[in-house]
């Protein structure tokens, strides 16, 4: 059965101080794997798409990594405003996308 | 904005009631999409439409009934739910869905449903 698992589940960050989120996947075929903040009350927002293993993509101070078994989300230097829940998710060739439970990211002032 | 719309944004209804929630999407995509977030767990995907015709509906229960007149509209008839059925749904669309297409999904803000 296809699996996305993300961890951790809660991150809690000073101002500054740059950390990763990690997306593990267990997919029969992945055509690609996308990443999405999600702000209270809202719907998620899309960030980055990466297709193959050693891809990576950059927006503002988020970089997004793909290898064969997981992703990561690297933020560097977060201001308070990266307060959100990523979310991963894979595309398996399959009618739907396979969501991942998030990552519920604070970034402390 | 994200391009598309859904309302209401928040609905409290009782166990008998019959509501609609609506979609719309103004980006030409040919899929549109109904989602259910529930607390602490992943988006769970409920009904898909590829060009009006419904090509997934993942075992939800017959108390939700999904409507597809176009590909910018997309409705979701909601009767005798159930408490457990409170949760945020939300309405995507993409380019296309299955095997083709650029796999972006595009969300709208959600309906906060309440089940009392």
């Amino acid at each position: 059965e296809d699996q996305v698992t993300q961890s951790p589940e809660a991150l809690r960050l000073q101002e500054g101080e740059s950390s990763s989120l990690n997306c593990s996947y267990t997919v029969s075929g992945l055509r690609g794997l996308f990443w999405y903040r999600q702000d209270p009350g809202k719907g998620p927002e899309f960030l980055f798409t990466l297709y193959s293993a050693g891809e990576e993509k950059e927006k503002e101070r988020l970089k997004a990594t793909l290898t064969k078994k997981e992703s990561f989300l690297h933020i560097t230097a977060p201001k308070p405003e990266d307060s959100a829940t990523y979310l991963c998710a894979v595309d398996n060739y399959g009618q739907n996308f396979v969501f991942g439970p998030g990552t519920r990211l604070s970034v402390l002032p | 904005e994200t391009g598309v719309t859904q309302t209401p944004r928040h609905l409290v209804m009782g166990m008998t009631n019959k509501k609609s929630l609506k979609c719309e999407q103004h980006l030409g995509h040919n899929a549109m999409y109904w989602y259910k977030q529930s607390a602490k767990k992943p988006l769970e995907l409920m009904f898909v439409y590829n060009f009006k015709e419904q090509t997934e509906n993942n075992s939800v229960p017959s108390r939700f009934s999904p409507e597809c007149p176009n590909s910018s509209h997309l409705f979701l008839h909601l009767h005798t739910l159930q408490p457990e059925d409170s949760a945020l749904y939300l309405c995507a669309s993409s380019q296309e869905s299955g095997r083709v297409g650029t796999g972006e999904l595009f969300f709208g803000e959600g309906s906060r449903l309440t089940v009392l």
